[in-house]
């Protein structure tokens, strides 16, 4: 079956560094997205694993290992905008279908 | 810039009424969806399509059709609206292959009463 894990609340210090980690049960698993949806605005793509290993954009990096099923999203120098919500999002099957969970309601406090 | 537009932010519509969602997407997109998103649920998948005039169903299929006649449209309906499918409903449009980018529309909030 599919199944999808990730923590449902996360807080953390402004500056500090935060790790929202991520399991998945996918067949036909391509790669791993990360999407980032604030309060009343819709889902934007943060970034994409198709291959072991991390990759960074400015002070966010993913991180995926294909045989364990897993990913993190790590985002550092936090910031109080950062404060949203984060979707690990793996791909699948033919047509690429994306399967978005519930979330990690990230709280960025001072 | 990708732009994604819904027909309407919000809409309110009586049980038993059949709705139409549509969504247009500028930037030639193969792949369109359907999202809804519900309060400790997160995002499901209501049907996706690929190209014009194909379609698959995503995890929450009942009670919803689509339709893609242009490549650039995509529209999601509401049979008999009931009460159970008021929600938030977003749609997405990506390219296919490599990172499947998927970029969304601002979403429509829909309450069926």
């Amino acid at each position: 079956g599919q199944s999808l894990e990730q923590p449902s609340e996360v807080t953390a210090v402004e500056g500090a560094i935060v790790q929202i980690n991520c399991t998945y049960q996918t067949s036909g698993f391509y790669g791993l997205s990360w999407y980032q949806q604030h309060d009343g605005g819709a889902p934007t793509f943060l970034s994409y694993n198709a291959l072991d290993g991390l990759e960074e954009t400015g002070r966010f990096s993913s991180f995926l290992s294909r045989s364990d099923s897993y990913g993190y999203l790590l985002l550092q120098e936090l910031q109080m905008k950062d404060s949203a919500s984060y979707f690990c999002a793996p791909t699948s099957g033919g047509y690429q279908k994306v399967t978005f969970g519930i979330g990690t309601k990230l709280q960025v406090i001072p | 810039d990708v732009k994604v537009t819904q027909s309407s932010r919000y809409l309110v519509k009586r049980t038993g009424e059949k709705v139409f969602l549509e969504c247009v997407q500028d930037m030639d997109h193969e792949n369109m969806f359907w999202y809804r998103q519900d309060p400790g649920l997160g995002l499901r998948l209501i049907y996706f399509s690929y190209d014009v005039k194909m379609k698959e169903k995503g995890d929450i299929p009942e009670g919803y059709s689509v339709s893609r006649e242009k490549k650039e449209r995509f529209s999601l309906i509401l049979e008999s609206a009931s009460t159970n499918q008021t929600s938030m409903y977003l749609c997405a449009s990506s390219l296919s292959g490599g990172r499947n980018e998927q970029y969304f529309g601002p979403g429509t909030r829909l309450t069926v009463t």
